[in-house]
């Protein structure tokens, strides 16, 4: 079965940084593209950010509200994604998730989902 | 970038009732459409793909439609465990973008 398993989340003070990771298993992680999806508490969904696969370079994209402070990573060997947050505001305290994404074809974009992890920015 | 605006915002329905939840998309996606199902303390679950696609294991009481910039989600025969907040989302261009969901209430 696939499974996404988020960690890291935490309270974090504004400016500072802080690191997610996403274990997953259940499938072939190098296969997929894989996305980080964040909801501020009792609103709606974000997407913040996508590796790509290996046969597409590891190559990312970011929201435009998060680019140039987080920088989404990978590591195959250890079936891990990552998302390493910096320059942190009170804006981007919000439960993240993890999610799979396509091997190829688009359809299967956020087919599996982890159970979050909540990130809490303030002083 | 690519808005999808979804209505109702929220709505109040009975068991065994027909609901139906429209996403709009501010450009054409083509079918690069899906819905996720969110219950309160939960990650989200895909329903749909492809526009009308239905994931595996999810109920047939649900289906979706449309192309382009109109698409729909049908819950026929509402059961007590479809009580949730539903999501569309595209996949056609970055950024990907979600709706800002539809809150399905018990009448």
């Amino acid at each position: 079965d696939v499974q996404l398993v988020e960690s890291g989340g935490g309270l974090v003070q504004p400016g500072g940084s802080l690191r997610l990771s996403c274990a997953a298993s259940g499938f072939t992680f190098s296969d997929h593209y894989m996305d980080w999806v964040r909801q501020v508490p009792g609103k709606g969904l974000e997407w913040v950010g996508r590796s790509r696969n290996n046969r597409h370079s590891y190559t990312t994209e970011y929201a435009a509200s998060v680019k140039g402070r987080f920088i989404i990573s990978r590591d195959d060997s250890k079936n891990s994604l990552y998302l390493q947050m910096n320059s942190l505001k009170t804006e981007d305290t919000a439960v993240y998730y993890c999610t799979r994404g396509r091997r190829e074809d688009p359809d299967g974009d956020f087919d599996y989902w982890g159970q979050g992890t909540p990130v809490t920015v303030s002083s | 970038d690519i808005q999808l605006t979804q209505s109702p915002s929220s709505l109040s329905a009975s068991v065994g009732d027909r609901v139906t939840i429209t996403c709009r998309a501010s450009q054409a996606i083509r079918h690069d459409l899906g819905w996720c199902q969110q219950k309160p303390g939960k990650a989200p679950k895909r329903l749909i793909y492809g526009a009308s696609t239905l994931q595996s294991g999810v109920p047939s009481r649900f289906s979706g439609s449309g192309s382009g910039t109109e698409f729909t989600l049908t819950i026929n025969s509402l059961q007590p465990e479809d009580f949730a907040t539903y999501y569309c989302l595209h996949y056609n261009s970055y950024p990907l973008t979600f709706g800002g969901g539809t809150k399905v209430e018990i009448k």
